[in-house]
C-alpha cells in the first residue's frame, strides 16, 4: 500500500518568514495531493490540494509543488504569521479506476510554531 | 447544516469495557472513514464505507467493528477496550469530485478515549 513520510516533524519560524514542509510517497498511482491543517483541539481542515497533472498550485500566502518523477510534494506558506500555527498534514490517493474509494494516506504531521 | 457530528466527545473507559462512537453527516456523502490520531504517527484509517451497507478494513482495523446501516451514519465499536485504544478518533466523510480526481473530506470534531 501507500506509505507518506512527512518532514520535518516540528518547525520554529519568525512571523513573516517561509515555512517549508515536505512530502513523499511510495505509490506511483496517487495522483491525488490534500494537505491538511489542524489547530490545537478542532479538527482537520482542508488547505489546499493539488492533483498529479499539475506542477503547483498557490492560494494566497500558501502553495503547493509537486514532483512525480521523484514522488515528492511541498508546502509552502509565505509571511508566515500567529494564526497559521497548527499542526499539518499532508495526505496522498489513488482515484485511478475508481477502486481507491477516496482513501488517503496521511503523513505523520509537522507542528509549526510562528513566533510573534 | 452541521457537517460531521461525533458524539461522544470524550470518554473514559475500564479495560474490557465496550462502547459505540457515532459518526454522522448531514451532506448526502457516500463515503465515511473513521481514523485514529496519536501523537506523532498522523492520522491512520481503522475502517471505510462507500455506501450504505458496507464496510471495509483500513490501516488498523484489529480490536474495532464498524457499521453502516443508514448513510448518513457511521458507528465505530469496541468490543473489549484495550489500553493501547487510547486515542482521539476522527469521523470523516467525502464524495469523490468526478472528473476531477479529488477527494475532499470533512472531518468531525474528534472524540477522546482514554482506557485505562
Amino acid at each position: 500500500g501507500e506509505n507518506v513520510e512527512q518532514h520535518p516533524s516540528t518547525l520554529s519560524v519568525q512571523e513573516g518568514d517561509s515555512a517549508v514542509i515536505k512530502c513523499t510517497y511510495s505509490d506511483s498511482a496517487s495522483n491525488y495531493f490534500p494537505w491538511y491543517k489542524q489547530e490545537l483541539g478542532k479538527r482537520p481542515q482542508l488547505i489546499i490540494d493539488i492533483r498529479s497533472n499539475v506542477g503547483e498550485k498557490k492560494d494566497q500566502r500558501i502553495a503547493v509543488t509537486l514532483n512525480k518523477t521523484a514522488k515528492h510534494f511541498s508546502l509552502h506558506i509565505t509571511e508566515t504569521q500567529p494564526e497559521d500555527s497548527a499542526v499539518y498534514f499532508c495526505a496522498a490517493s489513488t482515484n485511478a479506476g475508481g477502486t481507491s474509494y477516496g482513501k488517503l494516506t496521511f503523513g505523520q504531521g509537522t507542528i509549526l510554531t510562528v513566533h510573534p | 447544516n452541521a457537517g460531521v457530528t461525533q458524539t461522544p466527545k470524550f470518554r473514559v473507559l475500564k479495560t474490557g469495557q465496550s462502547m459505540t462512537l457515532l459518526c454522522a453527516q448531514d451532506m448526502n456523502h457516500e463515503y465515511m472513514y473513521w481514523y485514529r490520531q496519536d501523537p506523532g504517527m498522523g492520522l491512520r484509517l481503522i475502517h471505510y464505507s462507500v455506501g450504505e451497507g458496507t464496510t471495509a478494513k483500513g490501516e488498523v482495523p484489529d480490536g474495532y467493528n464498524v457499521s453502516r446501516l443508514k448513510k448518513q451514519n457511521f458507528l465505530l465499536g469496541l468490543e473489549s477496550a484495550a489500553p493501547s485504544q487510547t486515542s482521539v478518533y476522527f469521523c470523516a466523510s467525502s464524495y469523490l469530485i468526478q472528473g476531477k480526481g479529488k477527494n475532499i473530506q470533512y472531518f468531525g470534531a474528534g472524540t477522546r478515549l482514554s482506557v485505562l
